[in-house]
């Protein structure tokens, strides 16, 4: 089955540029997800289809996706920024089809 | 407003049995495909199982396949999870989420706050 690796934590200074990665094999020819989850909150989907943002989310927002990684970016890092993010692919070869990485803690120093 | 509630978690023993509930409203529920998503403690994201719109599609994650059962009430808006045989490891937060798809990409645009599920002795 498909997988998607993510660092386990990145941390990033308030104002500055955050980038999130998860790797998985040609991932460049899926479609990439991201979802934030705050602490004791339900996820939330920020970036679809590698770079789209869905209505009501900050342009500080953005994704790319090449290769064997897709990156999301997070510019001018707040402090209510501070997640955890998640990477989403849809395996169509696969009746397990959604795919989840395993997170990365964003920490806004 | 687009709302999906979740309820039934509770504290079972293992080996015994959970109904989960998740009420859709403010959208046509009978359009969407649905998924259930669960969340250990202190871990990351656990796809659990989806159901088509009609029912005619519906996939498990290994981990529960032939001990969960997901189904759907159009009627009712509403989503299910019976949970039998339950384990240890199926602790968690469980989410329901609707699905948006298209030719493209598939992503859970809408979820719910989650019900908890403890199975311990």
């Amino acid at each position: 089955s498909y997988v998607l690796t993510q660092p386990p934590s990145v941390s990033v200074a308030p104002g500055k540029t955050a980038r999130i990665t998860c790797g998985g094999d040609n991932i460049g020819s899926e479609s990439v997800n991201w979802y934030q989850q705050k602490p004791g909150q339900a996820p939330v989907l920020v970036i679809y289809y590698d770079s789209d943002r869905p209505s009501g989310i900050p342009e500080r927002f953005s994704g790319s996706n090449s290769g064997n990684t897709a990156t999301l970016t997070i510019g001018r890092v707040e402090a209510g920024d501070e997640a955890d993010y998640y990477c989403q692919v849809w395996d169509s070869s696969s009746d397990h089809p959604w795919v989840f990485g395993g997170g990365t803690k964003l920490t806004v120093l | 407003e687009v709302q999906l509630v979740e309820s039934g978690g509770g504290l079972v023993k293992p080996g015994g049995s959970l109904r989960l509930s998740c009420a859709a409203s403010g959208f046509t529920f009978s359009t969407y495909s649905m998924n259930w998503v669960r969340q250990a403690p202190g871990k990351g994201l656990e796809w659990v199982s989806s159901i088509s719109s009609s029912s005619g599609y519906i996939y498990y994650a290994d981990s529960v396949k032939g001990r969960f059962t997901i189904s759907r009430d159009n009627a009712k808006n509403s989503l299910y999870l019976q949970m039998d045989s339950l384990r240890a490891e199926d602790t968690a937060m469980y989410y329901c989420a609707r699905e948006k798809s298209d030719v493209i990409t598939h992503k859970m645009d809408v979820w719910g706050q989650g019900t908890t599920v403890t199975v311990s002795s």
